[in-house]
């Protein structure tokens, strides 16, 4: 069975900085899926960001970026010049290819200062 | 709009109450989930369906059933809830475009959660 690890349950930064968030997964699979989701106090489930483990390039979506190491199943996230609106819970995921359903971490709660 | 409809939103029950979350999704997804949520133990499955009429059993089943008996639909029931089954709930649709399908993204959608409680 595959397992998420997040390793940071709270961590802060001051706003217009940059903090990196930790994942790192175990799995014997090859062909799979990692997931950043960002859960604000609305509860809603909002997709960050989305790298297929068979790309060697690392995902970026604006201000988030992911570091993916394959070999060392590591997935960190990258949020640059944060802002008070990144607040929230974040949650690392891995979705194995075929599967359509997603292990999660434990998630880190980021808050962004002024 | 492509979404994922979760009902009720807000329940608060007794102890052996049966009780349906209901989950529908607009997107032909072939993939369903149901996820609760605990403080410090992030999203933990509960039940999973690849497709119509097929499901599995996820980390945490106990005290908990589901059906898809059309691809639209994904209810959890809790046949007589206890209050460890108080928590967030949410359910999930999903596509896998794989490698040989670029016009599709492979993602999951969330319904707004259900906070249940159970007293």
């Amino acid at each position: 069975a595959q397992t998420v690890t997040q390793s940071q349950p709270e961590m802060s930064v001051q706003e217009a900085e940059t903090v990196t968030l930790s994942c790192t997964y175990d799995t014997s699979e090859n062909n799979y899926y990692l997931f950043w989701y960002k859960q604000p106090p609305s509860r809603q489930m909002i997709l960050v960001i989305r790298q297929e483990a068979y790309k060697q390039q690392n995902a970026t979506e604006n201000r988030f970026s992911v570091n993916f190491q394959k070999a060392a199943k590591s997935f960190s996230l990258k949020i640059s010049d944060s802002q008070l609106g990144d607040t929230a819970m974040y949650f690392c995921a891995f979705m194995k290819h075929g599967r359509g359903d997603m292990r999660f971490g434990a998630g880190t709660r980021l808050t962004v200062k002024p | 709009e492509a979404q994922v409809t979760q009902n009720p939103r807000y329940l608060i029950t007794v102890t052996g109450k049966k009780l349906t979350v209901t989950c529908s999704q607009n997107m032909n997804h072939e993939y369903m989930s149901w996820y609760r949520q605990d403080p410090g133990l992030g999203l933990r499955q509960i039940y999973y369906s690849m497709n119509v009429e097929v499901t599995d059993k996820g980390d945490v089943p106990e005290g908990y059933k589901v059906s898809r008996k059309e691809k639209r639909n994904f209810p959890l029931i809790l046949e007589s809830p206890s209050p460890n089954q108080t928590s967030l709930y949410f359910c999930a649709s999903s596509t896998d475009r794989g490698q040989s399908d670029p016009g599709r993204n492979t993602e999951a959608f969330f319904g707004q959660g259900t906070r249940l409680t159970v007293v």
